[in-house]
């Protein structure tokens, strides 16, 4: 059975600190890694790892893949209040695999 | 540009009525998805499609049924509500199975059994 779990369930920051979540997988047919951010409603696409792209940064926030290692983490830097939310990683093989989710909290 | 639409967004229930949640997405996607939300335990697939007229089963099958009669609509149907069906669900849908193909959700439906 395909299982993704990620870490920590949930962590409280400052403005201005810097946070990694971590995300490791076993799936049977990997094809790609994605992170989402999801607010009040419907989660929001962040990034997609695959073999071939490893590593993707947008702004403030990176992540790479491990596949060594079955794991991956997101990075934000400089947080704000604006990044708080709950951060959701999937797997991929015909479906989504999805974590528990990381719950974020940035405190002004 | 309306992506993925669901209907309705709430709903309250008694237990063993019956309903349908509707998915609609405009994209021409092949793949359509039903996820249920429960606090801590992140997004857990019902039943999947990968095409008009085909239907699978996901993680937690039990107690719903769907369909997919046209490409662009899956419809999740539960015949007799149970209050442990109370959570929050959402439709995704992907345009095909390539490696660079996002899943795409909709605002999610939430639904109260009492």
């Amino acid at each position: 059975e395909d299982k993704v779990v990620q870490s920590p369930l949930s962590l409280v920051v400052h403005e201005g600190d810097t946070v990694t979540l971590n995300c490791s997988y076993e799936v049977t047919n990997f094809r790609s890694l994605l992170w989402y951010k999801q607010e009040k409603k419907a989660p929001t696409f962040l990034f997609m790892l695959t073999s071939s792209g490893i590593e993707k940064k947008s702004g403030r926030l990176s992540s790479i893949l491990d596949k060594k290692e079955l794991s991956s983490i997101l990075n934000i830097t400089a947080t704000q209040t604006g990044d708080s939310a709950i951060y959701l990683c999937a797997v991929n093989d015909y479906k989504l695999s999805f974590g528990a989710g990381t719950t974020v909290t940035v405190r002004a | 540009n309306a992506g993925v639409t669901q209907t309705p967004k709430f709903r309250v229930l008694k237990t063993g009525q019956s309903m349908t949640l509707l998915c609609a997405q405009d994209m021409n996607h092949e793949y359509m998805y039903w996820y249920r939300q429960d606090p801590g335990m992140g997004l857990r697939l019902i039943h999947y499609s990968v095409g008009e007229g085909t239907t699978a089963k996901g993680e937690v099958p039990d107690g719903y049924n769907v369909s997919r009669l046209k490409k662009q609509n899956f419809l999740l149907g539960l015949e007799s509500a149970a209050p442990s069906q109370t959570s929050v669900y959402f439709c995704a849908s992907r345009r095909d199975n390539g490696e660079n193909q996002p899943q795409h959700f909709g605002d999610g439906t939430r639904l109260s059994i009492l």
